[in-house]
């Protein structure tokens, strides 16, 4: 199976400024016949299902904020959010879909300071 | 927009067996697949499994040792996710999601079901 380890578990960033969210998968989850990454990044707000922000690793979602983006290789990626707002407080899940069975990063909590 | 509505809060006691339902419009169980995540209490998402508009099914064999059944009743438009013999450590919020057709990321979301396990 394949794993996700997101970094860091927590983050507090002050409102304006960037927040960088990163999220390791065990194996590769670029597939080779399309050259796509497999790789979705959600927000999660208490109470609330998560919301999908980025597929394919960095093709936002259609009404998500352009303060929001993602990048990445084969195996490593980034989720960033180039000016915090105070909605954005929240926690970021990446997520495989590559192979199943899919796999979650363990989450990140984004903060205010 | 595409509502995912599902069925209400369970309460169980272990080596029960729970059944959710997820209802849309008809047209989504035979365009995309459907898929489940839980959510144990202030804890990350965890994959269960998905169907498929032909009606196969994948679940995570290995984590939930065939204890999940993923079935459809294409008359009601409605899916449904049975456990079977349900351990404390059932305890979540199961979400039916839409995969929008892309390979597995989940766009439309249902509003969450809690089930609880307790003796």
């Amino acid at each position: 199976d394949i794993v996700m380890t997101q970094s860091p578990d927590s983050l507090a960033v002050s409102l304006g400024e960037r927040a960088t969210i990163n999220c390791k998968s065990s194996q590769s989850i670029l597939y080779s016949s399309d050259n796509k990454k497999y790789l979705a990044w959600y927000q999660q707000k208490p109470g609330q299902p998560p919301k999908l922000l980025i597929y394919w690793a960095s093709i936002r979602e259609s009404g998500v904020p352009d303060r929001f983006s993602g990048s990445g290789s084969a195996t490593d990626f980034t989720l960033t959010i180039s000016s915090l707002q105070a909605e954005d407080v929240a926690v970021y899940y990446c997520q495989q879909y590559y192979r199943t069975p899919f796999s979650f990063g363990q989450g990140t909590k984004l903060e205010i300071k | 927009q595409v509502h995912l509505v599902q069925s209400g809060a369970e309460v169980k006691k272990p080596g029960a067996s729970v059944k959710v339902s997820c209802k849309a419009p008809g047209y989504i169980f035979t365009t995309y697949h459907i898929h489940w995540v839980r959510q144990a209490p202030g804890q990350g998402l965890e994959w269960v499994g998905l169907i498929k508009p032909s009606g196969d099914t994948e679940t995570d064999a290995q984590n939930f040792q065939g204890r999940v059944t993923i079935t459809r009743d294409t008359s009601t438009s409605t899916v449904y996710m049975e456990m079977s013999s349900l351990r404390l450590e059932d305890t979540a919020v199961y979400y039916c999601a839409r995969d929008p057709g892309y390979g597995g990321n989940l766009d439309y979301w249902g509003q969450g079901t809690l089930v609880t396990v307790s003796s």
